[in-house]
């Protein structure tokens, strides 16, 4: 069974750069959402994604930015990085409208700003 | 303003003993998860409480739900060093505007047991 899968893994940027992280969901899910998770803190709501919409937004810039495909697979995007962007993000995926009962977690993205 | 508040923040135990961690909520909701999450990892999913008066139970670890009191309590009992780890409690609330969820999060509780 697949589960939710997140690429790439780790990821050092410079300030400036742009990134882009991506999602695969578990198999039969049709939403994404994406935190952001700070070192030492809990997870911060970024956006959510279904019908290839976002449909849910956090407290986050406009530099952050998202995308969902028909196969539901999902980006996140991040352009003039800061060094206060560091921090592992995590998607998780589930059926729109089932809230966290649902959600699979994927593995995160570590990513760096250098 | 939507809010979601743990107590303690960290914890440090020694084993063999009980504890409790309190989850604090801002507003009506009927939907609230237990998370572990260990350094450098994804979180792990422990309990799904949904309705009030759920009590949940898996080893060590036993999960409560008050939705009067918006409270939530995780219940350490003979603490050994494997359930060392950050727990976090999260709340889905509900958008009218779109019949969908929203999940809040605690800040975590930090817990360390010592043998």
């Amino acid at each position: 069974d697949a589960g939710v899968t997140q690429s790439p893994t780790h990821l050092i940027k410079t300030r400036g750069q742009q990134v882009t992280l991506r999602c695969s969901p578990k198999s039969g899910h049709d939403t994404v959402s994406w935190y952001q998770q700070a070192l030492g803190q809990g997870p911060q709501f970024i956006f959510q994604y279904y019908e290839e919409e976002e449909r849910q937004r956090g407290n986050f810039p406009d530099r952050f930015s998202g995308h969902q495909f028909p196969n539901y697979s999902s980006e996140l995007n991040v352009n003039a990085l800061l060094l206060g962007d560091s921090a592992l993000y995590l998607c998780a995926s589930s059926w729109y409208g089932q809230g966290a009962s649902g959600y699979t977690f994927g593995s995160g993205t570590r990513l760096t700003v250098v | 303003e939507l809010k979601v508040e743990q107590n303690p923040l960290f914890l440090s135990m020694q084993e063999g003993k009980n504890y409790t961690i309190y989850c604090n909520y801002s507003t009506t909701s009927d939907r609230l998860y237990w998370y572990r999450q260990d350094p450098g990892k994804s979180l792990e999913s422990l309990f799904v409480l949904l309705s009030n008066g759920a009590v949940k139970q898996e080893g060590r670890l036993m999960a409560s739900l008050d939705t009067k009191a918006r409270l939530s309590t995780l219940h350490i009992t003979a603490a050994v060093h494997d359930l060392s780890a950050t727990y976090f409690c999260a709340v889905d609330f509900l958008y009218p505007m779109d019949s969908n969820y929203q999940l809040i999060w605690g800040a975590g509780t930090k817990l360390i047991i010592k043998p």
